[in-house]
């Protein structure tokens, strides 16, 4: 089955420390990995996403994320990270042709300690 | 704000009751989908529309969900005789066609609650 996981619920940084929110996908063919973030009350909010291409892709608020094919990850980084960057982020994949079907990995919440 | 737009934020109702919801996507966007997200878990994709034709529907949208999207704007997602297991927040999502299709924007979502 296609489908994306995210084997934590939680992780925790202090701000300032480098952040990592792990993602790992398994579909058949070329994945489309998307990352997006969900603030208390508001809808998700898209931050990158992998087509093709340069394997390190960027995205908003200095977050990044990296895909690697042999280990079927794209987990999401950022150098430093910031209180502020504390909400619930969402690995997903595309499948099918026609973007017509995302599917999400049950989230991870991050948490940044002044 | 030229997001996309969900009316209302929140529903509570009784169990038996209809609902519906509204969808206002990105005006220039021709695809819209609906997804649902219970507590926990990510967002799961309900149906799936290219203008005004309705052109997926997960196994998850049942008979008593009905979505249409009647002139190809706006959208609108109901739940007759609403069970308690309707509780969710129901997400919508618009996307354009050409090259950047692959990414959905998200709507604030509106959040049911079934008594």
């Amino acid at each position: 089955a296609q489908s994306v996981a995210q084997p934590e619920d939680q992780v925790n940084v202090a701000e300032g420390n480098p952040l990592t929110v792990k993602c790992t996908y398994s579909v058949s063919g070329n994945p489309y990995l998307f990352w997006y973030v969900q603030y208390p009350n508001r809808g998700l909010q898209f931050l990158l996403k992998y087509i093709t291409g340069d394997n390190l892709v960027k995205g908003s608020y200095g977050f990044e994320a990296e895909f690697n094919k042999s280990q079927t990850s794209f987990h999401l980084k950022k150098p430093s990270a910031l209180v502020s960057d504390s909400a619930l982020y969402f690995c997903a994949v595309r499948v099918g042709y026609n973007n017509n079907d995302m599917r999400f990995g049950a989230g991870t919440r991050l948490t940044v300690k002044p | 704000d030229t997001g996309v737009s969900q009316d209302p934020r929140h529903k509570i109702t009784k169990r038996g009751q209809n609902v519906t919801f509204r969808c206002d996507p990105i005006s220039e966007h021709n695809r819209l989908y609906w997804y649902r997200q219970t507590l926990g878990q990510g967002p799961e994709f309900l149906t799936y529309f290219q203008n005004e034709a309705q052109l997926e529907k997960s196994r998850l949208l049942s008979d008593r969900f009905s979505a249409e999207r009647p002139k190809g704007s706006f959208s609108t997602l109901e739940i007759q005789r609403t069970e308690q297991g309707d509780s969710a927040m129901y997400l919508c999502a618009s996307s354009p066609s050409g090259a950047s299709q692959e990414t959905q924007y998200f709507g604030p979502g509106t959040r049911l609650l079934v008594l």
